[in-house]
Parts: C-alpha cells; structure tokens; sequence
C-alpha cells in the first residue's frame, strides 16, 4: 500500500523557515517523480513544486521560486521542503504528492502538514 | 484567483447525473491532453479521479467520466450517490513544467 507521511509543518513568523519531510512507503520512491501541492485554508489547490527521480530536474511555481528548495533522498524514501523567507500567503496545508508534473497526473497524496505563518 | 474556472457549487438528487465544468484557456486546458480531476472530502487528501481528460485510475467507479472541448473540460458523475458528495477540483498541464488548478466545485447530494 502506497503510503505518503508529510512531517514538519508548524508556526513561524513572517520572514522565517521551515523544513517539511515526506516519508513514502509502498512504492519504489525512487523511480518516481514528487511534487509538493499546498492548500490555503478554505482555498482550492496550488502546485509548489516537482523533482524527478533521481532528484536532478527541479520545477517551482513562481510563487516560491527563489524562497523554497525542494530535494529529496532516496536512501531514506524522502522527500523535503525547504522554505525560508515565509510570507503570511504561504499559510498552506501542505501535500506530497506522487506523479509526474509533465503529465499532470498525481496518483497518491499524503494527509498534508499544515504551516502557519504569522507573528 | 485560480487559473482555470469552475462553478462553485453543483448539486443532484441520488441516482441523478450532475456535470462540471473547467475552463481555461489554449494555453492550458486547450492545448494539451493532460487534464486531471481530483475529489476531495473535508479534512482529507485529493484522490485523483480522472486523468489525461478521460482515463480512470484503478478503482474509480465508471460513474466518473471525463471530456474535454476546446479550452473547457468537464466531469460527469453518473447515478449520484451520498458518497459522491465532496469538492472536485480540475487541473490541467499549462506548458513549462507548470500544472494549474480549479478554483474547485462543492459537489452536494440532495
């Protein structure tokens, strides 16, 4: 059973950082391209950001571009989330998400990791 | 503002079909095949219904179809049922590695 387990999410004021984890499990993690989908309290879905299998090909939003890193490590089936110079409009849940950006097709969400930004 | 536009509500009586729709633009929903839809229950993860306009993961009920014309896609739920009722968000593939998604449509079962 395919199993996404996002860690890491909290309080932090504005201008601040945060590290988000993803443990995956149930799938060979790293044949596989990730994703990072956020969700604005009441709002609908926004794309963050992908990384290819084996971590070499990156893609941001431009929302982020610049203020978040994704990476990951497929020695331990983990996917991360960097985010530094937070901003109140990154209050988000925060999901991890199986699938390839170039096909639009994400097959499996973890439960998501809620960040709060404020002072 | 989201990029592509999808009424905010829609509704059915059980054993009903309902359809929604998804409007973007050439840019996204119009110039490529890769239009997903995803169902999401309050306080749960989107589980992806259908993707590249039409198909269905294993385990999606055949009620759920996909189509696309032009820059608008839809959602079809047929033979409604208590269960079905949750927000669908669309989503579509927009060009340089980019995916945009619906503004989302609370689906309620009458």
């Amino acid at each position: 059973e395919v199993q996404l387990l996002e860690s890491g999410g909290g309080l932090v004021q504005p201008g601040g950082s945060l590290r988000l984890s993803c443990a995956a499990s149930g799938f060979t993690f790293s044949s596989f391209a990730m994703s990072w989908v956020r969700q604005a309290p009441g709002k609908g879905l926004e794309w963050v950001s992908a990384v290819s299998s084996r971590g070499d090909t990156i893609y941001y939003a431009d929302s982020v571009k610049g203020r978040f890193t994704v990476s990951r490590d497929n020695s331990k089936n983990t996917l991360y989330l960097q985010m530094d110079s937070l901003r109140a409009e990154d209050t988000a849940i925060y999901y991890c998400a199986k699938g390839y950006v170039s096909l639009n097709r994400f097959d499996y969400w973890g439960q998501g990791t809620l960040v709060t930004v404020s002072s | 503002q989201s990029a592509l536009t999808q009424p905010p509500s829609a509704s059915g009586s059980p054993g009903q079909s309902v359809t929604i729709s998804c409007t973007g633009t050439s840019s996204d929903v119009g110039g490529y095949d890769y239009v997903s839809w995803y169902q999401q229950h309050p306080g749960k993860a989107p589980k992806l219904m259908i993707y590249e306009v039409t198909k269905r993961p294993s385990g999606v009920p055949d009620r759920f179809s996909g189509s696309k014309s032009g820059n608008t896609a839809s959602l079809t739920v047929s033979g409604l049922q208590a269960e079905d009722e949750a927000d669908y968000y669309c989503s579509s593939y927009a060009g340089n590695n980019n995916v945009v998604f619906g503004g989302g449509t609370k689906l309620t079962v009458l």
